[in-house]
């Protein structure tokens, strides 16, 4: 039983499309996080979540726009999708809010525009 | 904005060799964590170090954070083929549960 899971996998698509990725955690962790991995595989954070609220936005594109239903799914929709939106997405989770818990990454998305 | 350089960027090394990875910032953080990453998947936690001058060791992988909490170290003794991946540290300066990732280190383990 997958602790993260994101869908897809692999996403590749052209530029100008709009498409989302979605993450559940199982783990009952309130936190939860967007990091966008690059060609150099720099993980930088993009959002976080804790109990559905945003805490954390970091200077992303607001093309890119996350969703929280409830604190065990965080989505992400990217709307008109450019070239530079390339990259393997990662969600993860961690325990009450507290990163030195640690965080439990999701397997990652590769989205590859074209 | 808090930079954690990681050295070496690359290490190809063989089987049974000894090796040392260096994490280092200007900033102070509050815990700082190591994570292996392996093709095709998320960074998995392998240790987290609060206090300064702490050494942790997980069987022949042995954890150092620096007195001022602001580098730490990752020695990995007689190494292995499973020791291959992409190892990242991470610093927490404790606000708003935000992890700050290292610039990452490659380390192939050859037979």
């Amino acid at each position: 039983d997958t602790a993260v899971s994101q869908t897809p996998k692999y996403l590749v698509t052209q530029m100008g499309n709009d498409k989302s990725i979605k993450c559940e955690q199982n783990l009952g962790h309130d936190t939860m996080y967007w990091y966008k991995q690059d060609s150099k595989k720099f993980l930088k954070i993009m959002f976080s979540y804790n109990n559905k609220e945003l805490i954390i936005n970091e200077t992303v594109p607001n093309r890119f726009s996350p969703k929280s239903p409830d604190k065990a799914h965080l989505n992400l929709h990217i709307n008109s999708l450019e070239l530079g939106d390339s990259a393997v997405y990662f969600c993860a989770s961690s325990q009450a809010g507290q990163a030195h818990y640690g965080y439990t990454f999701g397997s990652g998305t590769r989205l590859t525009v074209v | 904005t808090q930079l954690l350089e990681q050295s070496p960027q690359f290490l190809s090394i063989q089987e049974g060799e000894n090796l040392t990875v260096y994490c280092n910032s200007s900033s102070v953080f509050s815990s700082l964590q190591w994570y292996r990453q392996e093709p095709g998947e998320g960074p998995v936690l392998l240790v987290t170090v609060v206090t300064g001058g702490e050494v942790k060791k997980l069987k022949r992988l042995t954890f150092q954070f620096g007195d001022a909490r602001k580098d730490s170290s990752l020695h990995i003794t007689a190494a292995q083929p499973g020791d291959t991946g992409l190892y990242l540290c991470a610093g927490n300066t404790g606000t708003a549960s935000k992890l700050t990732f290292g610039t990452g280190t490659r380390l192939q383990v050859t037979l």
